[in-house]
């Protein structure tokens, strides 16, 4: 199994569309969550953090689930821009190593 | 948030030529540097993490002779890729941290490709 693992799609969705994303981890150590955007030949850019609590930022929603061990990012109301593969990044305990997932390619259509 | 840089962006070399890349923080100090490679369609893969002052820790498979790290400050981290070959050609990508909540900050990534 491995440490990080997402659906790779691709997502095709419509503009003004709700999607979302699954990621699960392996070690239940794991302390801090977090989602990445990638473009295509760019380098990741943090989209934000994953709180037990959860949390929101405009269109974006971030939720932990660590009793199943994963983490979900939903986009609502989706625009052409939000294409992009999106990364999710679990840093693990004791020894401070961080896992990217393979990531999920999001396309958003007109 | 906090900007990382890379130099060069982008490099073509001969084969059995070695290249340095350099990562820096502009305005943190980064405690902790994190040298990925990305091959097209794949996902980051973690070479390797490297703290001020000490030596790099290599994940399984990378060969530490051959990508040679140095983080002689809190702001300057070096990969030099050695005797590189096309197989070494790949979009290489340092990451620097100094919070607590283990963000990374990205540099923009140096793509090599060896001839």
């Amino acid at each position: 199994r491995k440490e990080v693992e997402q659906d790779p799609g691709p997502f095709n969705v419509p503009e003004g569309a709700t999607v979302a994303f699954n990621c699960t981890y392996s070690n239940s150590a794991s302390q801090s969550f977090f989602w990445y955007r990638q473009d295509c030949r760019k380098e990741p850019k943090l989209l934000m953090s994953v709180y037990s609590s959860g949390n929101e930022d405009g269109r974006f929603t971030a939720q932990l689930n660590r009793a199943s061990q994963y983490i979900s990012l939903l986009i609502r109301d989706s625009k052409l821009s939000d294409s992009a593969t999106y990364l999710c990044v679990v840093n693990g305990g004791g020894g401070f190593k961080t896992i990217f997932g393979a990531g999920t390619r999001l396309f958003v259509k007109a | 948030g906090a900007v990382v840089s890379q130099h060069p962006s982008r490099v073509i070399c001969k084969s059995g030529t070695s290249v340095k890349i350099e990562c820096r923080s502009l305005d943190f100090q980064a405690t902790t540097m994190f040298w990925y490679r990305q091959f097209p369609k794949q996902s980051l893969m973690l070479m390797a993490t490297s703290n001020e002052g000490s030596k790099a820790t290599y994940e399984q498979g990378v060969e530490k002779d051959k990508f040679l790290i140095n983080h002689a400050s809190l702001t300057l981290s070096t990969l030099t890729v050695t005797s590189a070959h096309p197989e070494d050609s790949s979009f290489y990508i340092c990451s620097a941290t100094g919070t607590t909540n283990n963000e990374q900050f990205f540099g923009p990534g140096t793509r090599l490709t060896v001839l």
